[in-house]
């Protein structure tokens, strides 16, 4: 049975700082990987998809990278702003069903 | 192009009560799932209709939950009768195949 830890739970930052939030995974045998945004009272926002074949995704100031040897997953944020301010939960794809993390907490204080 | 929508956006009801979901898709996604996010835990799989039919229901808890999507449209999810453990946010996603999903907002549900 897959399980996915999200590392740390929560992270408060000062806006400007370069953020890594961590996933791992316990089986490797994945189809894909997604990272999604929640804010609060909304729904989940697709950030970066990474393919089992791939090693990292980029859109903007967002860069996913993906070891599936390891079972890991890092989600880097360059230059943090308030707006980034929001929960990032990972989900690991072996099928059409994904598991996910229970999520990092983000907040980025001016 | 709307995204997925869900109705209500909040939920408040007594134990023993009925609440039924509402979830609409974006138009022309044959697949649709629902999720649960239970207050401290991670967002679990409930089920996934292809057009009007159950692929997988494998996530529903018990039958006190009943999933239904008539005409392969929109789908409801209905809890009868609620119990306190049924709090949480449920999630409705839809996609055109088995790939990159689209969550909706969410209905927060509330039991007392």
């Amino acid at each position: 049975k897959q399980e996915v830890t999200q590392i740390p739970a929560a992270l408060s930052v000062p806006e400007g700082e370069n953020l890594v939030l961590n996933c791992s995974f316990t089986d490797s045998a994945i189809y894909n990987l997604q990272w999604f945004r929640q804010d609060p009272g909304k729904g989940l926002t697709s950030l970066l998809l990474i393919q089992s074949s791939q090693r990292e995704q980029t859109s903007g100031r967002l860069n996913a990278s993906l070891d599936k040897s390891s079972g890991r997953s890092t989600l880097y944020i360059a230059a943090s702003q308030p707006g980034d301010s929001a929960t990032y939960l990972c989900a690991v794809r072996g099928s059409y069903i994904p598991t996910f993390g229970r999520g990092t907490s983000l907040i980025v204080h001016p | 192009e709307a995204g997925v929508t869900q109705f209500p956006s909040h939920s408040v009801i007594e134990k023993g009560q009925t609440v039924t979901l509402r979830c609409d898709p974006i138009s022309g996604h044959d697949n649709l799932y629902w999720y649960r996010r239970v207050m401290g835990k991670e967002i679990k799989f409930l089920l996934h209709f292809v057009k009007e039919s159950k692929q997988d229901e494998s996530g529903m808890p018990n039958n006190r939950f009943l999933a239904e999507r008539t005409g392969g449209t929109y789908s409801t999810l209905k809890v009868q009768p609620a119990e306190l453990e049924d709090s949480g946010v449920y999630f409705c996603a839809s996609s055109p195949l088995t790939d990159t999903q689209y969550f909706g907002p969410g209905t927060r549900l509330t039991v007392l």
